[in-house]
């Protein structure tokens, strides 16, 4: 049957490590990837997202990086800070016909440790 | 900077009352959303909104959900007889601009938490 609880995988990082958090998707015809940031009782933050003919995106203190030929995406945060502590979500934007839809994947808890 | 405003910020009710949440989306959005979150689990698709009416829906989104804008400024969700499974996290959502151009136009509220007893 189903488990139920939190089984969310984990990062722990030590403030001012660079932090990689990774995603697998499944649907090849997304327009676009995204990475969201929620922070507990919040709701979810864009943070950065990819166009999916892009590889690679760079925002401030994060980059977002695209191999479609294996479906991963992930999320570098350079020089992590506490308060980048949250869970990370990856999502993506996909047409099922005239209408586009916002899809989200597995989160992922990072942990800043000071 | 605008928000999205939901209320309430808890609800707690008995299984099989009716239950309505309530988000007022930034002045100028045309698109609205619900999404739900169940504790600990990813966010789910229920419902998108646009021009008075449904765009699409999930399996989620059954008989016992409706959606409703009542007066051009709320966008509410009601879940008709609530279900042990309905408690979650419920975020609204809304855009100006349509999903195609891109996440970074949709802003999420706070969310709603529903408790079924």
């Amino acid at each position: 049957g189903e488990s139920v609880g939190l089984h969310l995988p984990t990062l722990s990082v030590q403030e001012g490590d660079n932090s990689i958090i990774n995603c697998a998707y499944s649907n090849s015809a997304s327009d676009y990837f995204i990475w969201y940031k929620q922070e507990s009782g919040k709701g979810p933050q864009f943070i950065i997202d990819i166009r999916s003919n892009m590889d690679k995106r760079q925002g401030q203190r994060v980059t977002v990086l695209l191999n479609k030929t294996v479906k991963h995406l992930s999320l570098q945060i350079a020089a992590t800070q506490p308060g980048d502590s949250a869970v990370y979500f990856c999502a993506e934007i996909s047409s099922g016909g005239s209408n586009y839809k916002l899809t989200f994947g597995k989160g992922t808890l990072l942990t800043v440790n000071p | 900077e605008p928000e999205v405003t939901q209320t309430p910020s808890h609800q707690v009710t008995q299984m099989g009352q009716e239950v309505i949440l309530r988000c007022v989306p930034i002045s100028n959005h045309l698109y609205f959303y619900w999404y739900r979150q169940i504790l600990g689990q990813k966010v789910e698709f229920l419902v998108s909104f646009y021009n008075n009416e449904i765009s699409e829906k999930s399996e989620i989104f059954d008989d016992q959900f409706s959606v409703e804008r009542p007066d051009g400024s709320n966008f509410t969700l009601k879940i008709r007889s609530t279900k042990l499974e309905d408690s979650a996290m419920y975020f609204c959502a809304s855009s100006e601009l349509p999903l195609r151009v891109g996440a970074n136009v949709l802003t999420f509220g706070a969310g709603s938490r529903l408790t079924v007893l």
